[in-house]
């Protein structure tokens, strides 16, 4: 079946630093979705990509959607404590959704 | 709004035991869907439905039983449990298949 290639599976960064994660797949998506997982909690929607190109930001959080249709990456700018968490890429083609196996981000104050 | 709602929160079962999860939304969406979480396994779709009495098979339906009879409703049934069906299991519902909004999660343990 279509699998997702997440990357990196963990980072371990300082308050204030940047991030990045990217997504790869061997398909090509109509969407691409960015989805945070707090421990405990079900996924809640970041970002939401719909065309090849696309560049969208959410406050400190900005996606791409790659040209290639095979993939898409996610910026965390200037990152805080609150980022903590498991973030997941999530591709869509003939309606249903494809997840990535994650990112753990853990944010040292 | 409430969004969407899972009953129970936590779940523990023997073997062959059978059990419904339950799933509300009150978001008139018409996609619903289930997934199971694993570690170091992402989610996995088990089954969905585009509306009322439309069901459809996921990545993972082996053991799990689903029907549509409302908007509001979705439950999943596991009718013989297994241990391999020890999962977080999370319902999310949405107008289409993109911009899914998941429930809190059912944390099910088979022993």
């Amino acid at each position: 079946g279509q699998q997702l290639n997440q990357s990196p599976q963990s980072m371990f960064i300082q308050e204030g630093e940047d991030v990045s994660m990217n997504c790869t797949s061997s398909s090509i998506f109509n969407t691409w979705l960015w989805y945070k997982q707090e421990p405990g909690e079900g996924p809640v929607l970041l970002i939401a990509l719909y065309k090849a190109g696309e560049l969208t930001s959410n406050g400190r959080l900005t996606a791409q959607f790659g040209i290639t249709r095979k993939d898409s990456f996610l910026n965390i700018s200037a990152s805080i404590p609150s980022d903590v968490g498991i973030y997941f890429c999530a591709g869509s083609l003939q309606g249903n959704l494809i997840f990535g196996k994650g990112t753990k981000l853990s944010v040292k104050p | 709004n409430a969004g969407v709602t899972q009953t129970p929160k936590f779940q523990v079962l023997k073997t062959g035991q059978s059990m419904t999860l339950q799933c509300a939304q009150d978001m008139n969406h018409e996609y619903m869907s289930w997934y199971r979480q694993d570690p170091g396994m992402g989610l996995r779709l088990i089954h969905y439905s585009v509306g009322a009495g439309i069901t459809d098979q996921g990545e993972v339906p082996n053991g799990y039983n689903v029907s549509r009879s409302t908007t509001e409703d979705f439950p999943l049934r596991l009718l013989s449990a297994a241990p391999s069906q020890t999962s977080v299991y999370f319902c999310a519902s949405s107008y289409s298949e993109n911009e899914q909004f998941f429930g809190p999660g059912t944390r099910l343990t088979v022993l």
